[in-house]
């Protein structure tokens, strides 16, 4: 069990810039999420993919957000035209479900975005 | 909207201390409780879960109870180690229109614990 994975783990990048993120899930799992950590706060969601489906997008997730899970497997989060609130922790969670209610999401280490 | 509340830290105590990080909880109907815990460098794990009233989740000597009539779902340990260093997030589930979950997290706790 290689648990949630997410490339890369740091980013520096300047405000106007675009940069793209993958999260790689747990196999086996059918459901994506991603959420985004401002300093001094909790995670905050963003959006979720059942299987390559997108199902739920936040508020938070602006015109320049946009995230695919092509084949239902990896996932990319693509922000463009980079300001300096964009600076966060990206996190992708993963979990198996097979029907409503809840099921355990399972989280990776991050990438953590620095916009100049 | 739902949100949770969860005292500020940094907290910081000597091995062997008790520790309490409280937290309070504001939903519509009946949400399941999370903690979690994010140690440096780590992803957020699960630490332990409270479905429903007076449901006590407990896990590596943490405790937290489900109480309901004042909105609260505090952490407890008996005696911490240095281990037990990280940032501890209190939780709740939110239904989405999928019919999936999401979470709501607090602000997190910073936890120091000294030798």
């Amino acid at each position: 069990d290689t648990g949630v994975s997410q490339d890369p783990r740091h980013k520096i990048t300047k405000r106007g810039q675009n940069v793209t993120f993958r999260c790689d899930p747990i196999s086996e799992h059918n459901r994506l999420y991603w959420y985004r950590q401002t300093l001094g706060q909790g995670p905050e969601f963003l959006t979720y993919f059942q299987n390559e489906a997108q199902l739920e997008k936040s508020r938070l997730l602006s015109d320049r957000f946009s995230a695919e899970r092509p084949k239902g497997s990896f996932s990319t989060l693509e922000i463009q035209r980079t300001e300096q609130g964009d600076s966060a922790m990206y996190l992708c969670a993963s979990s198996y479900g097979t029907s409503g209610g809840w099921d355990e999401q399972f989280f990776g280490p991050g990438t953590r975005l620095t916009v100049l | 909207g739902n949100s949770v509340t969860q005292m500020e830290g940094p907290v910081t105590l000597s091995e062997e201390a008790f520790l309490t990080i409280n937290c309070t909880y504001t939903a519509t109907g009946y949400p399941s409780l999370f903690w979690y815990v994010q140690y440096p460098g780590e992803g957020l794990q699960l630490l332990l879960k409270a479905t429903k009233a007076d449901d006590k989740g407990s896990n590596k000597g943490f405790e937290a109870t489900y109480r309901k009539e004042t909105t609260s779902f505090h952490l407890e340990k008996g005696s911490v180690q240095v281990s037990d260093s990280a940032v501890y997030f209190c939780a709740l589930s939110e239904m989405m229109t999928s019919g999936t979950y999401k979470y709501i997290f607090g602000t997190g706790t910073r936890l120091k614990v000294l030798a």
